[in-house]
């Protein structure tokens, strides 16, 4: 089945230690967003890329970047993860924003922890 | 800007009761109107949708209408299940712009048996 993959499903690491997470699609969309959900909150989104075309939501944290090598997969880096940062991080892709209706898709989530 | 509104949670349900989840929204144009589901530990799903004033969105016995004139995207279920619970979230998308989903802050649903 064509879906959104998320690794790790559960992420641990200490203040101040980079960390990355991934995802990956095998639905060939063009783009792929990252959301952050606090908890009990709605998700926000941080950023997307349009093929290789990066956005950035203007008040997305500098220590909050991302990575997308090829179509399928998408990296989420996090610089200096404070407490704060703690979350579940949500990927989602989509077809393409230009279309009428353009569903997107969304991965399990990886829960952050940051000790 | 845009923006979304849901009724607070939790909603506490007996099973086989019925459902509204208040949902209202802000924006400019006429955006596409959506809900989604998350269950425990689990990323969102996309439940139901509408993408213009009047049309009706359902899936899985929910059901939302999108109404231009109140703002509104209510869901719906006639009866609902232990398995209902969730916490669902109400989301629009403008039609041109940006075109990145707005959520609204999601509410709990726990049906009881």
């Amino acid at each position: 089945d064509a879906m959104v993959i998320q690794n790790p499903r559960y992420q641990v690491t200490q203040f101040g230690k980079p960390v990355t997470l991934s995802c990956s699609q095998t639905l060939n969309h063009n783009v792929m967003y990252w959301y952050q959900q606090k908890s009990s909150q709605a998700p926000k989104l941080l950023f997307h890329y349009y093929d290789k075309d990066f956005n950035n939501e203007a008040d997305t944290p500098d220590n909050f970047q991302s990575r997308r090598p090829n179509t399928s997969f998408c990296f989420l880096d996090i610089r200096s993860p404070g407490l704060g940062d703690a979350a579940m991080y949500l990927c989602a892709t989509s077809r393409d924003p230009g279309l009428s209706v353009d569903e997107q898709f969304f991965g399990p989530g990886t829960r952050l922890t940051v000790l | 800007g845009d923006s979304v509104t849901q009724m607070e949670g939790p909603v506490t349900l007996s099973e086989e009761a019925f459902l509204t989840i208040n949902c209202t929204y802000t924006a400019t144009g006429y955006p596409s109107l959506f809900w989604y589901v998350q269950y425990p530990g689990e990323g969102l799903q996309l439940l139901l949708k509408a993408t213009k004033a009047d049309d009706k969105g359902s899936n899985k016995g929910f059901e939302a209408t999108y109404r231009k004139e109140t703002t509104s995207f209510h869901l719906e279920k006639g009866s609902v299940q232990v398995s209902d619970s969730a916490v669902y979230f109400c989301a629009l998308r403008r039609d041109t712009g940006r075109r990145a989903l707005t959520f609204g802050s999601g509410t709990r649903l726990q049906v009881q048996p």
